[in-house]
């Protein structure tokens, strides 16, 4: 079962240029939220959505709850933006996630 | 400063031999989780706690305990591992039900042989 499906699971970029990683899911959601995994393994909580957009920095997400798609924009990307991004959901009290997308910045 | 800390880093343990991964916030955080990540499948929730003495099972509970005496503490307990539990670990806390966002721990990378 996968609540979650995110694409593409691997990008390459050159920097510069602008990315999209998309997430669709199958539950209902109280919340989605988009996380960042650094090589090293740390994990750093970036949004939570419920509806519409939030934007921080160089990032945006939105996300349509009609459609049960969100989507995470890095735009002006940079090496330092490497990293796994994960999308995750919550339904009910319970959490699920995606299997990640590995964005690649290259100089 | 504000953080999530999971002890040890690194376990390498045999089959059968009860071991604790330590969890500790310093936020005063009420929600507090543990998931298990694994190549493929990714990030799965095995317990979480929405306060003192209350806990719940994840996705994935079966082989696993947890506590919650105390706010800051909650943490996860294999009685009698096995070699499918061997996993990177990681716990979260949160307030306000994840409003702000959620804050991870370190992980914790255990190989049971």
């Amino acid at each position: 079962k996968n609540e979650v499906e995110q694409s593409p699971q691997n990008l390459t970029a050159q920097e510069g240029e602008f990315i999209t990683i998309n997430c669709s899911y199958s539950v209902g959601i109280s919340a989605l939220h988009w996380l960042q995994q650094h090589p090293g393994g740390g994990i750093v909580s970036l949004f939570m959505l419920s509806s519409g957009k939030k934007k921080h920095g160089r990032l945006i997400a939105t996300i349509n709850i009609q459609e049960k798609h969100s989507s995470l924009h890095i735009t002006a990307s940079h090496p330092r933006d490497s990293a796994v991004y994960i999308c995750a959901v919550r339904s009910g009290k319970l959490f699920y996630f995606g299997t990640g997308s590995s964005l690649t910045v290259i100089p | 400063e504000a953080q999530v800390t999971q002890n040890p880093r690194y376990l390498i343990t045999v089959t059968g031999k009860k071991l604790t991964v330590t969890c500790s916030q310093n936020m005063n955080h009420e929600y507090m989780s543990w998931y298990r990540q694994d190549p493929g499948l990714g990030l799965r929730q095995i317990y979480y706690s929405m306060n003192v003495e209350v806990t719940d099972k994840g996705d994935v509970p079966e082989g696993y305990k947890v506590s919650r005496k105390e706010k800051r503490n909650f943490p996860l307990i294999l009685e009698s591992p096995s070699p499918n539990q061997t996993s990177l670990y990681f716990c979260a806390s949160s307030l306000n039900q994840g409003i702000h966002g959620y804050t991870f721990g370190s992980g914790t990378r255990l190989t049971v042989v």
